[in-house]
């Protein structure tokens, strides 16, 4: 099956910074590459999605790009703000049956004012 | 419209007890999943229908059973509670084949 794999576990940067979390996945037939944020207490809720026929995806201050030659995929986010803090978690889903992603371990953003 | 619900928020159970997490939808969502969140493990899927009357295993599916006779309900039984699965639980619905999950607000175990 699918195996995904994220880093870092943790990321610590000062307001203002940018922010990257990278992912790797193994199935070359995944299609479908969403990125979730869960704030505290709460479940994890999409805040960007990629499909594999695109290579970059831009919605404000976050961007997620694709490499599917080298399996990898980032979540970028720009001028980072305390509100971002959060754990973030890639996935990926590979067409036909359930389709339901397999999910990164997660990484722990913390933006420090 | 409520999006994903589970019921009850936290739980304390002892070791050999049964119980039933709830989750309902009212997207008409044909998808539904359960996974538990441990830290640094993420999010494992324990349970998933594509319909109802349809339901499958997940990565971690020793311990817990489902079903899913409507559209709108899909409850995880635990049928004798153990300490590891001590864990947050959550429900999602998604409309078909690779789109947004939505994810209820969880469920924190505690079996002791």
């Amino acid at each position: 099956g699918e195996n995904v794999e994220q880093h870092p576990s943790t990321l610590s940067v000062q307001e203002g910074d940018s922010a990257v979390i990278k992912c790797t996945y193994s199935d070359s037939a995944s299609n479908y590459f969403p990125w979730y944020k869960q704030e505290l207490g709460k479940g994890p809720q999409l805040i960007i999605d990629i499909r594999s026929n695109v290579g970059e995806k831009k919605d404000q201050r976050i961007a997620v790009t694709l490499n599917k030659t080298a399996k990898h995929f980032s979540l970028h986010i720009t001028e980072t703000q305390p509100e971002d803090s959060a754990v973030y978690f890639c996935a990926a889903s590979v067409p036909g049956g359930s389709y339901i992603p397999t999910f990164g371990r997660g990484t722990s953003l913390i933006v420090h004012p | 419209n409520a999006g994903v619900t589970q019921t009850p928020k936290f739980q304390v159970l002892k070791t050999g007890q049964s119980m039933t997490l709830q989750c309902a939808q009212d997207m008409n969502h044909e998808y539904m999943s359960w996974y538990r969140q441990d830290p640094g493990m993420g999010l494992r899927l324990i349970h998933y229908s594509v319909g109802a009357g349809i339901t499958d295993q997940g990565e971690v599916p020793n311990g817990y059973n489902v079903s899913r006779s409507t559209t709108e309900d899909f409850p995880l039984r635990l049928l004798s509670a153990a300490p590891s699965q001590t864990s947050v639980y959550f429900c999602a619905s998604s409309p078909p084949a690779g789109y947004e999950q939505y994810f209820g607000p969880g469920t924190r175990l505690t079996v002791t």
